[in-house]
């Protein structure tokens, strides 16, 4: 297993246009998450899948974002209308139910909107 | 969520022990204490995480106070590649086993050669 994957790598894209990541985790982790990290922030928590069910979402998470797991495995994460102040670094991580220790984090996918 | 407080920046001296102080005077009795690094560019790679007993790995050693209101990383040997900033976190549970890792702003811990 190479870890958590995640495409692209990076992204440009002008302001209003749709974008989607994807992410695949660890083939038997069956807990995701996505975090979003701004330049000298620390990464701040999006949202928490637990196999295909969205257990938690961020206040962060606008109406524009949505994110999925079909199946519990790979997920997406779309942002819609997309603004300036989308430009981050969004970070996948996953886990394995009662294990303790810890998430394994993807590169990212880092986000410019010009 | 039980709030973490770090110093901003440390400086420590290469193949000297590298002490990171961690403050989280809230935390919970049940709650765990991570401790995450993230070189530039890169995700978040975690390092230890501890209750109330001191850990040790291969990467560091958690020092966690009795009272369990603080808690210091050890790099006992640092290297250049220890050049990161360092994330100590306390894991919030809730319903159902159901938890996630709040980060702050962390440590920039910088090498000196």
């Amino acid at each position: 297993d190479t870890g958590v994957s995640q495409n692209p790598r990076h992204k440009i894209t002008k302001r209003g246009q749709n974008v989607t990541f994807r992410c695949d985790p660890i083939s038997e982790h069956n807990r995701l998450y996505w975090y979003r990290q701004t330049l000298g922030q620390g990464p701040e928590f999006l949202t928490y899948f637990q196999n295909e069910a969205q257990l938690e979402k961020s206040r962060l998470l606008s109406d524009r974002f949505s994110a999925e797991r079909p199946k519990g495995s790979f997920s997406t994460l779309e942002i819609q209308r997309t603004e300036q102040g989308d430009s981050a670094m969004y970070l996948c991580a996953s886990s394995l139910q009662g294990m303790s220790d810890g998430y394994t984090f993807g590169s990212g996918t880092r986000l410019t909107v010009v | 969520d039980a709030k973490t407080t770090q110093p901003p920046s440390m400086d420590c001296a290469e193949g000297r022990a590298a002490n990171l102080p961690c403050n989280h005077s809230t935390i919970s009795g049940n709650e765990y204490v991570y401790w995450y690094r993230q070189i530039h560019s890169q995700g978040p790679q975690y390092i230890i995480h501890g209750l109330k007993n001191n850990e040790t790995n291969e990467m560091a050693s958690l020092i966690i106070t009795e009272d369990r209101k603080s808690s210091t990383l050890i790099l006992p040997h640092a290297t250049l590649r220890d050049t990161a900033v360092y994330y100590c976190i306390v894991r919030v549970a809730w319903n159902f086993g159901n938890e996630k890792l709040t980060f702050g702003t962390g440590t920039r811990l910088t090498i000196i050669p």
